[in-house]
């Protein structure tokens, strides 16, 4: 399976600290891409990062990605109460038509 | 921004019903998605669709699921026989291009009784 595993599982920072969720993959992929889901809500697209990329920067977030160790990490800076959510990977292989996500990272911003 | 689209919100229906979950993907997009979420799992993938036909579908996607794009704007996910077990958050997702991010619907959250 592709499929990526975050780490930690949960996570509390205070606001204005900086967040960094772990996502592992185990096969070989064509992307990996980060998405954020807010409490029962939908899941909204923040970051793709191609196989041949080691890193890429939007606004706050900094997303790395290590295909020797098959590793990517997701860096936001600066926290907010607003980025409290759950944090998902997801691998897309080369022979695949889908996205698998991992178990997801729950993020809690503390006041 | 382009928004994916789907309708119902809430769906409750009984167990042994058909129930039809409704999508309207981005206009431009080629490629269409339905994931599913149990209640405090992680997010599975049902099937992917393109060029008027499914390109790969999950173990879970057996012959109660089906999918339809029956008029080139929406895209639908039937389920024929409900189970219980299918009481989940479904998400409808687009894609111009199969290697892009997707943009996920805001979800049908389906209860079987």
């Amino acid at each position: 399976s592709q499929q990526g595993e975050e780490d930690p599982q949960a996570l509390s920072i205070q606001e204005g600290e900086n967040a960094t969720m772990n996502c592992s993959y185990k096969t070989s992929i064509n992307n990996l891409q980060w998405y954020r889901q807010n409490s029962g809500r939908g899941l909204v697209h923040l970051i793709l990062i191609r196989s041949n990329e080691r890193e890429k920067h939007s606004g706050r977030l900094r997303v790395t990605l290590d295909t020797s160790k098959k590793s990517s990490s997701l860096l936001i800076t600066a926290s907010r109460a607003a980025d409290t959510a759950s944090y998902f990977c997801a691998t897309d292989a080369f022979s695949d038509d889908k996205i698998i996500f991992g178990k997801g990272t729950r993020l809690h911003i503390l006041p | 921004e382009p928004e994916v689209t789907q309708t119902p919100s809430h769906q409750v229906t009984q167990m042994g019903q058909e129930v039809i979950l409704r999508c309207v993907p981005i206009s431009n997009h080629l490629y269409f998605y339905w994931y599913r979420q149990i209640l405090g799992q992680k997010v599975e993938f049902l099937v992917s669709f393109y060029n008027n036909e499914i390109s790969e579908k999950s173990e879970i996607f057996d012959d109660q699921f089906s999918v339809e794009r029956p008029d080139g704007s929406n895209f639908t996910l039937k389920i024929r026989s409900t189970k219980l077990e299918d009481s989940a958050m479904y998400f409808c997702a687009s894609s111009a291009q199969g290697d892009y991010g997707y943009t996920f619907g805001s979800g049908t959250r389906l209860t079987v009784v």
